[in-house]
């Protein structure tokens, strides 16, 4: 069971270069989500999903943007990448809101 | 706004006693879910245990229990018969499409 598959691993990035964090999973889940994790702190939503088509903000969305064209995929870009943005990604999803979440193993992304 | 704090850092427990690991909320709502992920070294986030406010009943995984108090707006975690592969980042998380996370709570077991 491959579950939610995120790419890449480990990214390093320059100031002002964009990129794209992948997220899949084949569950056949309707909510997605990607959240970021900086050092020594807990998980803050960047943005979620409850269907295909349809994106919502969370609570750190500013710099990032979201799609969902299929109900698999859901990739965050990251535009003119800051410092501020150095952090570890995950994404994440579920059946339905309150049933916990699947999540994926992470991208740790460092912008110099 | 919702909110979910952690109030202890750290905690260590002895191998094979049992140790309660705090979370407080905050919201205006009646009915929710609350949640314990565990995240170790491997950074891997896994769901320890799932609460349903509506629910009286504490829920139970195995050696993993909760204390669920709506009133008190307190949701602790009881982890028994503590076993060295528990040592982890423990997070407390609530809420519905916008789940809130705390700051997480470091366990070490010692043997």
């Amino acid at each position: 069971n491959a579950g939610v598959t995120q790419t890449p691993k480990f990214r390093i990035l320059k100031i002002g270069q964009s990129m794209t964090l992948q997220c899949t999973q084949d569950m056949n889940h309707n909510y997605m989500y990607w959240y970021r994790q900086d050092p020594g702190m807990g998980l803050k939503l960047i943005y979620y999903s409850v269907g295909a088509g349809i994106t919502d903000k969370g609570e750190v969305p500013n710099g990032y943007n979201v799609s969902r064209s299929t109900t698999e995929d859901f990739p965050l870009r990251l535009e003119l990448a800051a410092p501020s943005q150095t952090s570890v990604y995950f994404c994440a999803s579920s059946p339905a809101d309150n049933y916990g979440y699947t999540f994926g193993s992470g991208t740790r992304l460092t912008v110099v | 706004a919702q909110t979910v704090t952690q109030s202890q850092p750290e905690m260590s427990v002895q191998e094979a006693e049992t140790v309660t690991l705090s979370c407080t909320y905050d919201t205006s709502e009646s009915d929710y879910y609350l949640f314990w992920y565990k995240q170790p070294p491997s950074r891997q986030m896994i769901l320890v245990i799932r609460q349903e406010a509506y629910k009286q009943q504490n829920a139970t995984e195995n050696r993993f229990s909760v204390n669920f108090q709506k009133a008190a707006k307190s949701f602790s975690l009881k982890i028994s018969d503590s076993q060295l592969g528990d040592a982890a980042m423990y997070f407390c998380a609530f809420g519905n499409n916008d789940m809130r996370f705390g700051a997480g709570t470091r366990l070490t077991v010692k043997p």
